[in-house]
């Protein structure tokens, strides 16, 4: 099952324009993980944040954790085209399994 | 440079014939973990391993082995493979699940007719 579910499934943004996409997820975590896929390549760890963390930087990135309403978001600001890509989050259990869920697919227009 | 090195990149297959999809990391890591990737269903998780000799079921395991003889190496076994099978496959490591990320590989694109 997937527990991770993005929000919006697909986002088209002109380049210098911020882009959001949420997550959210059903169960308890120890943390949440937002990846970046480029088109069929191996995914890559963009930033985690803890469950008792509710913000996190990283360079453009913005990522807000809200475990009341189990849910995230990430924020990319001032997009550039090579920004385009696939969006995942994954969740940490209590056990051993990382959750990925479905993703969203950004294209920012040049 | 620290990786995950999957092999091989693309492959077709016949339905029935076994293979296997290798993966090696040079990072030290713990924790390694095979998903497959098929459109509209994010990555699933076939089979992780905690450290040698330990590993354990995802959400997908049904028609794949694994085993973790060794803590760099994890492969994929497809003991008699099927079409739908035919998915991306990605392997990944961390220090230890939930340490801080995974480190992907590649990817394997694997067709079975």
């Amino acid at each position: 099952s997937q527990q991770g579910e993005e929000d919006p499934q697909a986002l088209s943004i002109q380049e210098g324009e911020n882009a959001t996409m949420n997550c959210s997820y059903k169960t308890s975590i120890n943390n949440l993980q937002w990846y970046r896929q480029n088109s069929g390549r191996g995914l890559v760890h963009l930033i985690l944040i803890r469950s008792n963390e509710r913000e996190k930087h990283s360079g453009r990135l913005r990522v807000t954790l809200d475990t009341s309403k189990k849910s995230s978001s990430l924020l990319i600001t001032a997009s550039r085209a090579a920004d385009t890509a696939s969006y995942f989050c994954a969740t940490d259990e209590g056990g051993f399994k990382t959750i990925f869920g479905a993703g969203t697919r950004l294209f920012v227009k040049a | 440079e620290a990786q995950v090195t999957q092999n091989p990149r693309y492959l077709i297959t016949v339905t029935g014939k076994k293979l296997t999809v290798t993966c090696s990391q040079n990072m030290n890591h713990e924790y390694m973990s095979w998903y497959r990737q098929d459109p509209g269903l994010g990555l699933r998780q076939i089979y992780y391993s905690m450290n040698v000799e330990v590993t354990d079921k995802g959400d997908v395991p049904e028609g794949y082995k694994v085993s973790r003889k060794e803590k760099r190496n994890f492969p994929l076994i497809l003991e008699s493979p099927s079409p739908n099978q035919t998915s991306l496959y990605f392997c990944a490591s961390s220090y230890f699940q939930g340490s801080g990320g995974y480190t992907f590989g590649s990817g394997t694109r694997l067709t079975v007719v």
